[in-house]
């Protein structure tokens, strides 16, 4: 089982509210992301990270932000929280040698707001 | 526009029967497609992938079946078992890039 965790779990917040996510991984991987996930349609990529100090946006528009200052660590900050933000957030790692390309997955952040 | 396409959405299958979930891409750079494997309350684990260099590729009972000519790869559950009952997603990318397909809730009946 992959060494990814994710707190909260679940989170029901109101409008308006500043919330991070948190994610950290153990295995000393240097790539990270962030995917949005909802019912019946595929995972979105937010945000993904190379390596410390290094962030991108994903394909997907979010109001998201994210930092990279330690490699195990990748939260994701939601400025002032939205109905629209309502989703599940999974955060996933890889290694960077050669071609393996394979994510690891964390159990995700079940995120309500209201 | 939806780069990875994945039917059917919702499979249900007799104990012991082989469950099929195919997936079509359109990108001809891609040169990974991973399955993953999702129950309730967890994230998606990989399950198998294959590259482009081969046809076929298996794990047990599962099986990746790839036609890079039509660019589609599907994914083959031979004898399948109630603990199954899971969403499967297909993937396609390179490097850091994935696409995933909208993923098949699939229930084997006992």
């Amino acid at each position: 089982e992959a060494d990814i965790y994710q707190t909260p779990r679940y989170l029901v917040i109101g409008t308006g509210k500043k919330i991070t996510l948190e994610c950290s991984q153990t295995m000393g991987h240097d790539k990270m992301y962030w995917y949005q996930q909802d019912p019946g349609m595929e995972l979105h990529l937010i945000h993904y990270s190379y390596g410390v100090n290094s962030t991108e946006k994903g394909d997907l528009s979010s109001e998201s932000t994210v930092s990279r200052i330690r490699t195990e660590h990748f939260p994701l900050t939601l400025e002032s929280a939205r109905p629209s933000h309502t989703s599940q957030y999974l955060c996933a790692s890889s290694e960077s040698l050669g071609k393996i390309y394979e994510q690891y997955f964390g159990p995700g952040t079940r995120l309500t707001v209201t | 526009q939806q780069q990875v396409k994945q039917s059917p959405q919702s499979l249900i299958v007799q104990k012991g029967g082989i469950s099929i979930i195919n997936c079509a891409y359109e990108n001809t750079a891609f040169d990974y497609f991973p399955w993953y494997q999702q129950f309730p309350g967890k994230g998606p684990a990989l399950l198998i992938a294959i590259r482009p260099d081969v046809s076929e590729k298996k794990e047990g009972r599962f099986t990746i079946s790839f036609n890079k000519s039509a660019k589609q790869f599907s994914l083959h559950i031979m004898d399948s078992q109630p603990g199954d009952s899971a969403t499967y997603f297909c993937a396609a990318g390179f490097g850091n890039q994935f696409y995933f397909g909208t993923g098949t809730s699939l229930t084997v009946i006992p």
